[in-house]
Formats: structure tokens, sequence, C-alpha cells
């Protein structure tokens, strides 16, 4: 079954600072896919960055980029040089192959102090 | 280009009653589906379709009914409401590509219930 895992309630963190999302997922199935979404206080879900397990590279878009360690199931989300409007509850999600279903985690939520 | 539609954003019903929340998508997607996001809890599956005419449980299935009559809309219905059903609805819908798992969903704005 799959599962995610958002270790850190919440985050406080000094704008322009660098911060790391942690995420750990567990699926027996080899092929999957790992996003993460960004919830503002609006309310709506904003699809931030994918990462599948075949892919070599870590993913980047813009800001955002995707620590993936496969080996230790892990897929952190590393926002750099944060701004203001980076405030926002923050979730991790994964859907394998054999799955319809994305699974979120619990989410984080992140506090960007001026 | 609209994306996912979701209608109403707010909603106060009594317990017992019924209604449906809307949701309509102008991506073409096939896989469309509705979640409930409460504290604490993340964001849990209801109901899911693969395609129109096609319909699945998820998770969280019980007091909630779907249909899928044309690509675009898939509704979900409460039957009769309960206090345990206030919560942030959300629609979301992604192309059901035979890779599915490279998909991201695409999310309506959410309906805020409250059930008195």
């Amino acid at each position: 079954a799959q599962k995610i895992t958002q270790t850190q309630p919440g985050m406080f963190v000094q704008e322009k600072e660098a911060v790391t999302l942690d995420c750990t997922y567990d699926t027996s199935d080899p092929s999957y896919g790992l996003f993460w979404y960004k919830q503002p206080s609006s309310g709506e879900m904003i699809f931030l960055i994918y990462q599948g397990s075949y892919d070599q590279q870590n993913a980047t878009e813009g800001r955002y980029s995707l620590n993936f360690q496969k080996a230790r199931k892990s897929a952190n989300l590393v926002i750099s040089a944060s701004q203001l409007g980076d405030s926002a509850m923050y979730f991790c999600a994964m859907r394998d192959q054999g799955a319809q279903k994305l699974v979120f985690g619990q989410g984080t939520r992140l506090t960007i102090n001026p | 280009n609209a994306g996912v539609t979701q209608t109403p954003k707010f909603q106060v019903l009594k317990t017992g009653q019924s209604m449906t929340l809307q949701c309509a998508q102008d991506m073409n997607h096939e896989y469309m589906s509705w979640y409930r996001q409460d504290p604490g809890m993340g964001l849990r599956l209801i109901h899911y379709s693969v395609g129109a005419g096609i319909t699945d449980q998820g998770e969280v299935p019980n007091g909630y009914n779907v249909s899928r009559s044309t690509t675009e809309d898939f509704p979900l219905r409460l039957l009769s409401a309960a206090p345990s059903q206030t919560s942030v609805y959300f629609c979301a819908s992604r192309k059901a590509r035979a890779l599915s798992y490279n998909s991201p969903l695409h999310f309506g704005n959410g309906t805020r219930l409250t059930v008195t």
C-alpha cells in the first residue's frame, strides 16, 4: 500500500533563506510518481513539481527543486530564496503504476517571516 | 481556459438535506475524482472515474454518490447530509494515459460545506 509521511507540521523561515520540506514514502511498486502541491490561504491546490521513479536527475521548476533519494525513499522539496508569498500549506503526494488514487501526506505549514 | 470548475464555493446544509456539488473540466481529461480535506487528515479520495460511464469508490465513499454521463462533468451527491460531512471538497482531473503515474492532478478551487 502507498503511504506518504510528512513529519514537519509547521516550519518558520526567514525571507530569502532556502527551505527544505521533508517527505518520505512507501510503496512496493517500482513505477511511481511523486508530486508536490502548494495550498495558500485562499484554498486552491497548486501543482508545483513532479518526480518519476525512473528519472535519473532531480526535478527542478524555477525556485523549486526536488531532492529525490530513491534508496531512502525520500522526496524532499527545496525552495530557494524564499519569498513571503511562499507562506502556505505544502503537500507531498504519490501515485504508483498500479493505483488510481493520488495519496497525500498530512502537509507542512510553511511560514515565511520578513 | 477554465480548467476545473466547482460550484458552489460555499454551502450550508441542515442534517438530512441532500445536495449536489458540481464539477466540470474543459481539458478533455479522462480521469476525474472527488477528495475531501479535513484538518490533520490531508486529502482523502471519495470517488473517481476513469471515463464516461465508469465510476469507482475511493477511501471514504459512504454517504456520497457520483455519476459520469459525459467526459466533462462529474457531480458529487450527498444523499442525506450529516455533520461528519462538514469539510472542504475538491474535484480534480488528469489525463489517464498508460503511464498514468506521471500525470499531475489539476484541482478545482474547492467547495466549503458546513452541515449543521
